[in-house]
This record gives structure tokens, C-alpha cells and sequence, in this order.
């Protein structure tokens, strides 16, 4: 069955760089796109970008500067880094699958940046 | 960015239908879509392509709209529902989701 699953650093320092791992199964990464979605706690959902089923990435254009999204399709990982973290960087990082909307999602990770 | 304005909540009974409404700043043709979240969970398609209802929804779900007014009605609406609910648009980049409605039970 089609799952994911994030994984990384639970507190990061604020300037400091973020660094995440999506593991997905169940399906290809090189037929399917992973997306990145964020959300403050309580508070709603953000885009953050997409790799997309060909490789190319797209990047929320105000997350541009500070972030990256790769994938290594033999291991069926989607990184993602972003690097100078501020406080309202503090959020849950969900993947997810889909194009145009998504249908599978992990169950997310909580990133808190504080010093 | 295409703003997608919800109502903040809404209080209904068990037994009830209740509609949640989605406007958004600018067309989106019918790429519309309709998650449920509850506490302490990740997002659950609901609907997509405005009127769509994902594998495994119960047909008490459904949507309408397009262009800029959308609509997630639930009917008969049942205590497990209790959630908030956001809509998602794909059609202008970059993908955007609205702030979210919380729907309590009476």
C-alpha cells in the first residue's frame, strides 16, 4: 500500500539549515511527484514545493532562496533542506503524493527552531 | 498568490446538512479540492476537481463550484465529522489552501 513517512531533526537552531527525508513506498518516484506541505501549530496548511515525477522541482517563491528538493529514486527518498531557519519556520513538514491534489499523505514531523 | 477565503467555523446537529463554502480571488476553473483534518492527524482528501469524491469517502460527502465559489456539503452530518476542513486550489501557481473551517458538533 502506498505510504510515507518523514523523518529529520526535531528542534533545529535558528540560522541554522533544516534537514528532512521523506521515505515513500508503495509507489515509484520517477511516475509520481512528492510535494511539501508545511503548518504552523495551529494555524493552516502551506505549500512548500514539489519534485516532480520527471525531476524537476517547483519552490513556494517565498521559501525560493533557502530551499531544495531532491530525491534519490533508488532508495525511494525525497530530501528536502532549507537553510536560514528562523522561529516561524516552526511547523509539522508533511510529503505528499499528487499532482494536482493529493491523495496520500505522512504522518508528518514536528521541526521546532528555538536556540 | 490566489487567496481562498472560508468561514471560520460553524456549530451544526447530528442528522444535519451543513455546507462550507471556499471563495477564491481568482478563477481556478474546476481544480478545487476538499481535505478533512482532524487533531493531531495529517489532511484526508475529501473531494477533488470540485465535485469528485475520493476513494473510501462516504457518499455523505460532496462538492460543488467553479470558477471562483466552491462548496463541501456534508449531509447527514455524524459526530466523527467533527474536524476542520480545507479547500486547496491547483489551477494558478502557486498551489494555495484556505485558512480552514472548523466544524463543531451541537
Amino acid at each position: 500500500q502506498v505510504q510515507l513517512k518523514e523523518s529529520g531533526p526535531g528542534l533545529v537552531q535558528p540560522s541554522q539549515t533544516l534537514s528532512l527525508t521523506c521515505t515513500v513506498s508503495g509507489f515509484s518516484l520517477t511516475s509520481n511527484s512528492v510535494h511539501w506541505v508545511r503548518q504552523p501549530p495551529g494555524k493552516g496548511l502551506e505549500w512548500v514545493g514539489a519534485i516532480w515525477s520527471g525531476g524537476s522541482t517547483d519552490y513556494n517563491s517565498a521559501l525560493k532562496s533557502r530551499l531544495s528538493i531532491s530525491r534519490d529514486t533508488s532508495k525511494s527518498q525525497v530530501f528536502l533542506k532549507m537553510n536560514s531557519l528562523q522561529t516561524e519556520d516552526t511547523a509539522i513538514y508533511f510529503c505528499t503524493r499528487g499532482v494536482y491534489y493529493f491523495d496520500y499523505w505522512g504522518q508528518g514531523v514536528m521541526v521546532t527552531v528555538s536556540s | 498568490d490566489t487567496v481562498l477565503t472560508q468561514s471560520p467555523a460553524l456549530a451544526v446537529s447530528p442528522g444535519e446538512r451543513v455546507s462550507i463554502s471556499c471563495r477564491a480571488s481568482e478563477g481556478v476553473n474546476s481544480y478545487m479540492h476538499w481535505y478533512q483534518q482532524k487533531p493531531g492527524q495529517q489532511p484526508k482528501l475529501l473531494i477533488y476537481k470540485a465535485s469528485n469524491l475520493a476513494s473510501g469517502v462516504p457518499a455523505r460527502f460532496s462538492g460543488s463550484g467553479s470558477g471562483t465559489d466552491f462548496t463541501l456539503t456534508i449531509d447527514p452530518v455524524e459526530a466523527d465529522d467533527t474536524a476542520t476542513y480545507f479547500c486547496q486550489q491547483s489551477w494558478n501557481d502557486p498551489n494555495t489552501f484556505g485558512a480552514g473551517t472548523k466544524l463543531e458538533l451541537k
